[in-house]
């Protein structure tokens, strides 16, 4: 079955320490794939997005994603986080007719 | 400003009753989407459109109802016949639904909370 996995349901890192968040999805061919993020109460607001071509992607907010197709994977990075940072991230994977979302990772930044 | 906007922010439903939630955008996107969602679960489909006057059955539709009369609009109706239905509502849309990679991308509205009283 095609899905995505978010296997860090939660994470807390230091303010100014980097950050990697993981995303694995399961699907025969490579997927269109996106990071989004929300914060409390709010839409979703997309990060990044992957479609082919550079496997390095950036995004707003200072974020990166990186895909690696022999594992699978399109793993979320920022070298240094803000208080700010601290909401709820979602990888999505469109493949071929539908869109899957994984469970998501929530973020807490401490001083 | 292009967006989608998402009405009302907080709607309440007593037992037995039918709501209508908003979903308006005006970025011309031709697909048009919502979702649910619940803590720990992600997000999942209830309903899809991909054109106007067409719309089609995501993963979990049964107690709900949309319409697509306008390529702005697509409102989907939380009916008696959900059992479960405090959640939050997401309304997003896309360019198109089978065409080129970047038109797929999907904007999302800032979202519903539905409560049961």
């Amino acid at each position: 079955a095609q899905s995505v996995t978010q296997p860090d349901i939660h994470i807390t890192v230091s303010e100014g320490a980097s950050l990697e968040l993981r995303c694995n999805y399961s699907y025969g061919a490579t997927p269109y794939l996106f990071w989004y993020v929300q914060s409390p109460g709010q839409g979703l607001q997309l990060l990044l997005k992957y479609f082919s071509g550079d496997t390095l992607v950036q995004g707003i907010k200072g974020f990166e994603a990186e895909f690696k197709r022999s594992q699978s994977s399109f793993n979320l990075r920022k070298p240094s986080v803000h208080w700010s940072d601290a909401a709820e991230y979602f990888c999505a994977a469109f493949t071929g007719n539908q869109f899957y979302f994984g469970t998501g990772t929530s973020l807490t930044v401490i001083p | 400003d292009g967006g989608i906007t998402q009405s009302p922010k907080y709607l309440f439903r007593k037992e037995g009753q039918n709501v209508t939630l908003s979903c308006e955008q005006n970025l011309n996107h031709d697909a048009m989407y919502w979702y649910r969602q619940d803590p720990g679960q992600g997000l999942r489909l209830i309903y899809y459109s991909q054109i106007v006057n067409d719309f089609q059955k995501g993963d979990i539709a049964e107690g709900y109802s949309v319409s697509r009369e306008k390529k702005e609009s697509f409102p989907l109706t939380v009916t008696s016949a959900q059992k479960n239905p405090t959640a939050f509502y997401l309304c997003a849309s896309s360019f198109d639904f089978i065409g080129r990679g970047s038109g797929k991308t999907q904007y999302f509205g800032p979202g519903t909370r539905l409560l049961v009283l």
